[in-house]
């Protein structure tokens, strides 16, 4: 069965720097989405950026990227000029494309500070 | 377009009791999901339709709970004899079925249950 874990639950930021949020996944497939996806507090879940599994080229949205690496199963979320706004929870989430199951696996999420 | 829309947003009720909640998703979407969140954590599988089709049912989803997707539009999921510890959030999600194209699941505010 996959896994997606987060090892982080918290982590600090101050404004206008940079931070990384880590994801690990454990999967025998070898086509899959990855996801991080942002949750507010009392606000209902965004979606950050997504990213192709058979994709080499690491997915960017303004100022988040990730670091895609396929063979060490790691995904980590780099959030570039941190803003107060970015203060949320982060999931990290797979799902499956072509084995028949299409549910999203998430982890256990960050926590993200920005302090000002 | 107003997104996945769930009703009610808060549900309080008395332990033993039965409740049913409802999410209405983008309309188009093919792909209905519902998990459940609990605090600090990160959203836990429920189950999931294709359609009007209930494809895939979590092991861990006692037989209190039920879903249904009658016309492939909106959904029910239902939670008979309530407990204690089926106090949590309750999200419910759409996807497009669209091969090749954008595959995030877009999710509603969520229900949060409180049983007393």
């Amino acid at each position: 069965a996959q896994t997606v874990t987060q090892s982080q639950p918290e982590m600090s930021v101050q404004e206008a720097e940079t931070v990384t949020l880590s994801c690990t996944y454990d999967t025998s497939e070898s086509d899959y989405y990855l996801f991080w996806y942002k949750q507010p507090p009392s606000r209902q879940m965004i979606l950050v950026i997504r990213q192709e599994a058979y994709k080499q080229q690491n997915a960017t949205e303004n100022r988040f990227s990730v670091n895609f690496q396929k063979a060490a199963k790691s995904f980590s979320l780099k959030i570039s000029d941190s803003q107060l706004g970015d203060a949320a929870m982060y999931f990290c989430a797979y799902r499956s494309e072509g084995s028949g199951t299409y549910k999203y696996i998430f982890g256990t999420g960050t926590r993200l500070k920005v302090l000002a | 377009d107003t997104g996945v829309s769930q009703d009610p947003r808060h549900k309080i009720t008395k332990r033993g009791q039965n409740v049913t909640f409802r999410c209405d998703p983008i309309s188009e979407h093919n792909r209905l999901y519902w998990y459940r969140q609990t605090l600090g954590q990160g959203p836990e599988f429920l189950t999931y339709f294709q359609n009007e089709a209930q494809l895939e049912k979590s092991r861990l989803l006692s037989d209190r709970f039920s879903a249904e997707r009658p016309k492939g539009s909106f959904s029910t999921l239902e939670i008979q004899r309530t407990e204690q510890g089926d106090s949590a959030m309750y999200l419910c999600a759409s996807s497009s079925l669209r091969q090749g194209g954008n595959t995030e699941a877009f999710f509603g505010q969520g229900t949060r249950l409180t049983v007393v």
